[in-house]
């Protein structure tokens, strides 16, 4: 299996300003993913987290509002950029981990409010 | 289109009394179905996963089902308790170059004393 830590597990941020969260995993994966989750509402892929390239975005997702970092194989990170109260949500970091039977690992999420 | 529809949307039961979540998929091409519990502010946990050929899969007081004819799967709680409290979501697996899931809105599972 993999443990995945993210940080900040929570946070209250003010309208317009960036947040960025960080995604640490035991071991090294092949893929990462980032989702969103808005109150009530089940996940919403952002991105897939390539190392050694750019992000690959799904649709209605941009680089400029979410950037992504992943500058190795066991960490990344994704800023949440000019926010809005509408970006109020569980961003959750998830990895794709070859070798086991159930490979979609998911990290404990962080909670973000903006005000 | 892809989709993962999931019933109920909350229920609410008992402690010690057994309950069955229901999934429909229309996702093609298949390549597993997983089962995650989801607690309040957590991330999801999975809790089954089966292939096309499998009918079902125990783990604990969990058995999820899968009818791969009618694109049905079920997930039966025995026996339930307040830690079983949570969301249980459906996620379907697309095969491709990469594990892309599909995501069913979740049941909101309430076990009360």
């Amino acid at each position: 299996s993999a443990v995945i830590s993210q940080k900040p597990s929570r946070d209250i941020c003010q309208r317009g300003t960036s947040l960025t969260i960080q995604c640490q995993v035991d071991s090294q994966v092949t893929m990462m993913f980032w989702y969103r989750q808005q109150p009530g509402q089940s996940l919403t892929l952002i991105a897939t987290a390539n190392q050694g390239s750019e992000a690959t975005y799904e649709s209605g997702f941009v680089i400029d509002k979410f950037p992504i970092s992943r500058p190795n194989l066991t960490f990344s990170t994704l800023t949440v950029s000019n926010m809005s109260p509408e970006d109020s949500s569980i961003y959750l970091c998830s990895v794709d981990h070859r070798g086991s039977t159930d490979t979609q690992y998911f990290g404990p999420g962080t909670r973000l409010t903006v005000l | 289109k892809n989709q993962v529809e999931q019933s109920p949307q909350s229920l609410i039961i008992l402690e010690g009394k057994n309950c069955t979540l229901q999934c429909n998929y229309t996702v093609s091409p298949f390549s597993n179905l997983r089962w995650y519990k989801q607690d309040t502010g957590r991330g999801p946990v999975s809790l089954t996963i089966m292939t096309f050929s499998e009918n079902t899969k125990s783990n604990g007081r969990y058995t999820a089902t899968l009818d791969a004819d009618t694109k049905q799967s079920s997930l039966h709680i025995t026996a339930s308790q307040l830690s079983d409290s949570a969301s249980y979501i459906c996620v379907v697996t697309l095969s491709g170059g990469y594990n892309k899931l599909i995501f069913g809105a979740g049941t909101r599972l309430a076990v009360h004393p």
